[in-house]
């Protein structure tokens, strides 16, 4: 499809695992972007790619928290020694340009849904 | 840092205009920019303002001013379909995109 792909959609794990989420964005964009949701909440910024290389990746909650975005294409947001807290929509975007410039347009994927038991 | 802050809750009726509010603070900025999210569906864009005034885009529109830190987002002859939440979100010099907690719109009949 020509739309970003997150997988997995859902994710169940158990406390202290290990947990991998996967985006695939649009073809040729530059930046990527890593959200998380809670219900009733807006998305909530983790970190973000301007090609290979983390631009900004103030919002990364602590240091069990890591992504990478090794050839500028498809990203991974990697959880270790997972909480109950990390419980939330993953989401992931991506825009032609960074700084979401000109039209600021993020596209965004479905998200994947993480519940740590 | 930077601070967003909308309402939480709006209700309107169908075929009416509703007004959401938008403030922010913020360190740098490269625009303000409203994304609309229906109930477990990701956010869709909507609109973008760099520079002061209105934007109008069909039964949407958008206004900034960047010396009072302030936006709205207008949606005019409301739709049934129009009911969701409205994410208001700030750019900084970086690029980094902050979003506000987001406004959830029910629109009734």
């Amino acid at each position: 499809g020509a739309g970003v792909s997150q997988t997995p959609s859902n994710k169940v794990t158990e406390k202290g695992k290990y947990v991998e989420l996967r985006c695939d964005p649009i073809s040729g964009h530059t930046a990527l972007y890593w959200y998380r949701q809670s219900l009733g909440q807006g998305p909530e910024f983790l970190i973000y790619f301007q090609g290979t290389g983390a631009a900004d990746d103030s919002g990364l909650p602590n240091d069990r928290f890591f992504a990478v975005r090794p050839e500028g294409s498809v990203s991974t947001l990697k959880i270790q020694r997972t909480e109950r807290g990390d419980s939330a929509v993953y989401l992931c975007a991506s825009s032609p340009l960074g700084g979401a410039y000109p039209t600021g347009e993020l596209f965004f994927g479905e998200g994947s849904r993480l519940t740590v038991l | 840092g930077q601070n967003i802050d909308q309402p939480t809750e709006m209700t309107a009726t169908e075929g009416a205009i509703v007004q959401i509010n938008c403030t922010y603070q913020t360190s740098g900025f490269n625009g303000l920019f409203w994304y609309q999210q229906h109930a477990g569906e990701a956010p869709t864009f909507l609109s973008y303002n760099v520079l002061d005034g209105l934007e109008e885009k069909g039964r949407f529109s958008s206004f900034l001013s960047r010396s009072k830190g302030y936006s709205y987002l207008l949606l005019k002859e409301l739709q049934m379909k129009d009911s969701a939440s409205y994410l208001c979100a700030v750019s900084s010099n970086t690029g980094k995109l902050i979003f506000g907690q987001g406004t959830t719109l029910q629109v009734k009949p």
